[in-house]
């Protein structure tokens, strides 16, 4: 059964510490993302990554940190710097081809800091 | 960059009748236009996609149509159902890493 897997669903975590989210995918897919989902707004995109051991910022990534060192995941972490970090995470992946835009998504973890 | 406009913010339909959500984009360069379904608490669900090369795209109940040279785009959904009720979002694209979504329209379908 293909598909992408984050945990936990619902996290909380005290403010001044980091949190990693877990992201897994098995689709075979090289490039993964990250989106944060705050209520009444779009996604936008925190961090991307195309293939192992690369990544790239996207349009939020200040107070967040990720690495990719297995195809297969892709862990996002928020860190203490991260200004207001509550908020709904959804990581996606997508093929690289030039005619595959089509992104993936995972079910979210919903991140409360208090 | 790309920007994405999503109207209406809020759509209410009875069962059965048809609801109409539009998306305008700014870069004419764009050319994937995908639209996803969010239902409570879970991550959004690909419904359907347009390329630039192709004006409407129909599957079932739900349609796109694509208008290049004004730049917007609209979601169709026909005989809608209760279980059509979630928020929708538009998003447009011209590579894989630079996917720029609306900001959603919650559908409510009353039965």
């Amino acid at each position: 059964d293909g598909g992408i897997t984050q945990s936990p669903k619902y996290l909380f975590r005290k403010e001044g510490q980091n949190v990693t989210l877990s992201c897994e995918q098995n689709l075979n897919h090289d490039a993964m993302y990250w989106y944060r989902q705050d209520p009444g707004q779009g996604l936008r995109l925190i961090y991307y990554s195309q293939i192992v051991n690369d990544f790239q910022k996207g349009d939020i990534a200040e107070g967040y940190s990720v690495s990719r060192e297995k195809k297969e995941s892709f862990p996002l972490t928020v860190t203490s710097a991260q200004k207001n970090p509550t908020a709904f995470y959804l990581c996606a992946s997508s093929n690289r081809g030039s005619s595959s835009y089509e992104q993936y998504f995972g079910p979210g973890t919903r991140l409360t800091v208090t | 960059g790309e920007n994405v406009e999503q109207h209406p913010s809020t759509l209410s339909v009875q069962e059965g009748d048809s609801a109409v959500i539009k998306c305008t984009y700014s870069d004419s360069a764009s050319n994937y236009f995908p639209w996803y379904k969010q239902e409570l608490g879970k991550g959004p669900q690909l419904i359907i996609d347009i390329r630039s090369n192709v004006g409407e795209k129909k599957d079932q109940r739900i349609a796109v149509t694509l208008n290049k040279t004004a730049k917007h785009f609209s979601l169709h959904i026909t005989e809608t159902q209760p279980e059509d009720s979630a928020v929708y979002f538009c998003a447009a694209s011209m590579r894989n890493n630079d996917m720029r979504f609306g900001a959603g329209t919650r559908l409510t379908v009353k039965p």
